[in-house]
């Protein structure tokens, strides 16, 4: 049973372009987390998706930031016109129900 | 909200000290998680504590739950250079959002 897989596990953007940060969850897995941590700092929820729903979006900022979990294929976490402060490692978790949380490596975001 | 505080920020111990977290909830918790990061990788997770007062090891790693279910303590006896990592407590609620303490930072000297 392979992990939880996010792709990729770099990503450089300039300014003002977009990122896309994909995250598998672990097969079985119907909940999916994301999370943003600035260097040497905690894990901040961004949010937290069922299939098809978003849940709690309560930790994502209210502009340039959304996330899905289609049906089908990965979850996304999509950041347009990336600013420098953006730059962070996202973190993507899944779990079966509400219990342990098992992460992804993480993408590491850099912005120029 | 709900928030989590965990102290220390930052421990440096002699290899063979021992090292305390300790985490701290505004609300009760429904369950608190521990997670351990290294430098530069993921969060694993650790052990969960659901009842009050429980008390769970893991080899040289104990872990507490208060007896109100608001705070928890992980203690690592005689650490190890492989001990060296962030430790985060993280609580849920009687609901389904985990909220991570900022975590405690170890590092071990040999």
């Amino acid at each position: 049973n392979a992990g939880v897989m996010q792709n990729p596990r770099h990503l450089v953007r300039r300014r003002g372009q977009e990122a896309r940060l994909r995250c598998s969850p672990m097969k079985g897995h119907s909940h999916v987390y994301w999370y943003r941590q600035l260097p040497e700092e905690g894990l901040k929820f961004m949010v937290y998706l069922q299939k098809e729903n978003i849940i709690d979006e309560s930790g994502m900022p209210k502009e340039r930031f959304s996330a899905e979990f289609p049906k089908e294929g990965p979850s996304i976490l999509r950041i347009q016109q990336v600013v420098r402060g953006d730059s962070a490692a996202y973190f993507c978790a899944s779990s079966p129900q509400y219990n342990e949380q098992f992460f992804g490596p993480g993408t590491r975001l850099t912005v120029l | 909200g709900q928030q989590v505080m965990q102290i220390p920020q930052y421990q440096h111990v002699q290899e063979g000290e021992d090292f305390t977290t300790y985490c701290n909830s505004s609300t009760t918790l429904s369950n608190i998680q521990w997670y351990k990061q290294r430098p530069g990788g993921h969060p694993v997770f650790l052990i969960q504590l659901v009842k009050s007062g429980e008390v769970k090891k893991q080899k040289r790693l104990t872990f507490q739950f208060g007896e109100a279910k608001k705070n928890s303590s992980l203690h690592i006896t005689a650490t190890q250079t492989t001990d060296v990592g962030t430790y985060f407590c993280a609580g849920l609620e009687y609901g389904n959002k985990l909220v991570f303490g900022a975590g405690t930072i170890l590092r071990v000297k040999s």
